[in-house]
């Protein structure tokens, strides 16, 4: 079935650093794919999302692209902040509205 | 606008106690969702809803019963807790067929089962 592997982490980085969490995903069809953030004691929220090949997701300077041909989509940030603090998750939904989600990876930025 | 809202946020069970979770929604949304989220695991779905009326099983649905008398509410219900349901719980929902559209979650339950 569907499914999606992301880096595991934990990741430290230090303030204005440059961020990429790896996520690649295994699907039979063509899948929409997010990124889903979890700030602590919180649900998950919606970060990005890219509906189609070669399309970039983008918000709060957080990018992503779909990916066809290497099955990724990558999370990258040019210069991380204390508040980006959080557990980033990688997802894919298909056509049924069946969201898989990878294992999570943390993040921590120190000052 | 509330969004999804889950009640109770915190509960602790003994071994084979029976309890109610509850998910609301105000976004008419028509997919409602259950999950559990242990470390390191990700989000599993356990049960989800197409439709006030309709349920159906997902990833891990096993010791977990679910029901959606009104398009609003999708309660998950647990018959006879044991440890291994120890977990935080989110319940989501999402407005509509075609898998383009993002879920939105409620700020989860956490359930310890001793």
């Amino acid at each position: 079935g569907d499914s999606v592997t992301q880096m595991e982490g934990p990741v430290t980085l230090s303030e204005e650093a440059f961020l990429t969490i790896n996520c690649t995903y295994t699907a039979t069809g063509y899948p929409s794919l997010f990124w889903y953030v979890q700030y602590p004691g919180e649900g998950l929220q919606l970060l990005l999302k890219a509906t189609k090949a070669d399309d970039k997701g983008s918000n709060k300077g957080f990018e992503a692209t779909y990916r066809k041909e290497t099955t990724s989509f990558h999370l990258e940030k040019g210069s991380v902040q204390v508040s980006d603090s959080a557990v980033y998750f990688c997802a894919l939904s298909d056509y049924n509205n069946d969201m898989r989600f990878g294992a999570g990876t943390r993040l921590t930025v120190k000052p | 606008n509330a969004g999804v809202t889950q009640t109770p946020k915190f509960r602790v069970l003994k071994t084979g106690q029976s309890m109610t979770l509850l998910c609301a929604q105000d976004m008419n949304h028509e997919y409602m969702y259950w999950y559990r989220q242990d470390p390191g695991m990700g989000l599993r779905l356990i049960h989800y809803s197409v439709g006030e009326g309709t349920t159906a099983k997902g990833e891990v649905p096993d010791g977990y019963n679910v029901s959606r008398l009104k398009k609003q509410n999708f309660l998950l219900g647990l018959e006879s807790a044991a440890p291994s349901q120890t977990s935080v719980y989110f319940c989501a929902s999402t407005v509509n067929w075609g898998g383009n559209y993002e879920q939105y979650f409620g700020p989860g339950t956490r359930l310890t089962v001793t």
